[in-house]
Formats: structure tokens, C-alpha cells, sequence
């Protein structure tokens, strides 16, 4: 079965570094989300691309995170520099589109540790 | 944003019915109620779906109250394997193409043996 694929599965880095996380959707899926995960929390979105381009990036805290997805097929979230907050699971999601829902499919993850 | 409201946690026993209920008062007609579970260190996975009426599938059932209000996520056999966080979601497209989500909080599910 295909799977949606992250990397690193886990990083630490010092604040005021830079990081960042790649991801690989299922082939065909031309949705793609970028999730934040604080532990004991839900996931929130951070960004949504539609192939190459940004649907959603209103919660994606601009000044330092940042998102592409320039062929439309994987992906790259980067943090610079990266905060003590920002300790957090990054979650990688892609979707097809069945009538007027989707069926969002993820991956497993990076955890980030921000020291 | 539509929300949904969850219990923080339930226990099962094992082999046993489960029926994870979900508030959403405010839930409007496009919005399809959806439901995902985590197991531990993993992200999300899907479970079922649906928007007026009972859906079915190899995983759960989910049973919808008739104004939409309300639903309800039954695992017919409680397994330990199935001990995990479970999330209603109302799923909506807007006019801009974004997918409005909110997980919450969802209900953290304990499997007794």
C-alpha cells in the first residue's frame, strides 16, 4: 500500500539554527498539508498546496517557516531560525478528492526537539 | 471555524462495543463529519466518513443523529490494537479551495484487557 513519506523521522537542533523537513505524498495525490503537532494537542494545518501552488498558508507564521512544493510533487517545510516553541511533531499529509470531501492519508511524522 | 466536542478519554474492555460520541452543534450543510484515530507515535489515519446518513466499513461504523448535530463512532469489537486518540473532524471546502479543519483535542481511547 503506498504511504506518505517523511524525513528525518526525528531531528534536534539549537535555537536560532536552521531545519528542515521533506516530504513525499502518495503519487497522484495533488493535496498536500503541512500539520503541527504539539504533544498532547491535535494537529493543526500549517499549509495546504493544491499541486505547486499555496491554498491555505494563513496559520503558517511567516517571519520564519516557509514551504514549497516547486513540481508539485514532494515537499519541503524549513524553519530559520528555528524557536524553543517550535519543539513539535511535523506531520506531512496528501489527499485526493472523491465529490465534495477528501480522505487525507499521513505520514509518520518528524519530531523536532528544539534545545 | 465549525467544532466538534469530544470527551477527553473512555475505557473498553476488550472485545467489547465502543461508541465514541462527537458534538457539533454548529455544523452546516456541506460539512462532512469525519473521523481519524492515532496510535501512538504515528500520525493520523483515516477511519471513516460521512454526511447524513450511517456509513459502514471494515473498521467502524458511524451513526449520525438526524438534524446532524451529533454522531457517533462505534467499533463493533474493541482490540487492544485499537487503543488510540480518535478525532471528529467536519470537513469543509470554502470558496477559496482550503480545507477548513480542526482536529481538537479528540477522545483518548483505553483498551482494557
Amino acid at each position: 500500500e503506498a504511504e506518505v513519506a517523511q524525513s528525518p523521522r526525528y531531528k534536534i537542533t539549537e535555537k536560532s539554527q536552521a531545519v528542515a523537513f521533506w516530504c513525499d505524498p502518495i503519487s497522484g495525490h495533488a493535496t498536500l498539508y503541512w500539520y503541527r503537532q504539539i504533544l498532547g494537542q491535535g494537529p493543526e494545518l500549517l499549509v495546504q498546496f493544491q499541486d505547486e501552488s499555496v491554498v491555505d498558508d494563513s496559520q503558517l507564521p511567516k517571519d520564519r517557516f516557509s514551504a514549497e512544493r516547486l513540481k508539485g510533487v514532494d515537499s519541503t517545510l524549513k524553519i530559520q531560525p528555528a524557536e524553543l516553541g517550535d519543539s513539535a511533531m511535523y506531520l506531512c499529509a496528501s489527499s485526493w478528492w472523491t465529490g465534495d470531501t477528501d480522505t487525507q492519508y499521513f505520514g509518520p511524522g518528524t519530531r523536532l526537539t528544539v534545545l | 471555524d465549525a467544532k466538534t466536542t469530544q470527551p477527553n478519554s473512555m475505557e473498553s474492555n476488550e472485545e467489547e462495543p465502543v461508541h465514541l460520541p462527537c458534538n457539533h452543534s454548529t455544523i452546516s450543510g456541506t460539512d462532512y463529519i469525519h473521523w481519524y484515530r492515532q496510535l501512538p507515535s504515528q500520525g493520523p489515519e483515516y477511519v471513516i466518513h460521512g454526511l447524513t446518513s450511517n456509513v459502514n466499513n471494515r473498521m467502524a461504523s458511524l451513526a449520525i443523529a438526524e438534524d446532524r448535530k451529533s454522531s457517533t463512532l462505534i467499533l463493533h469489537r474493541a482490540t487492544l490494537r485499537d487503543a488510540a486518540v480518535y478525532y471528529c473532524i467536519l470537513r469543509r471546502l470554502d470558496q477559496t479551495g482550503a480545507n477548513n479543519l480542526f482536529f481538537g483535542t479528540g477522545t483518548r481511547l483505553t483498551v482494557i484487557p
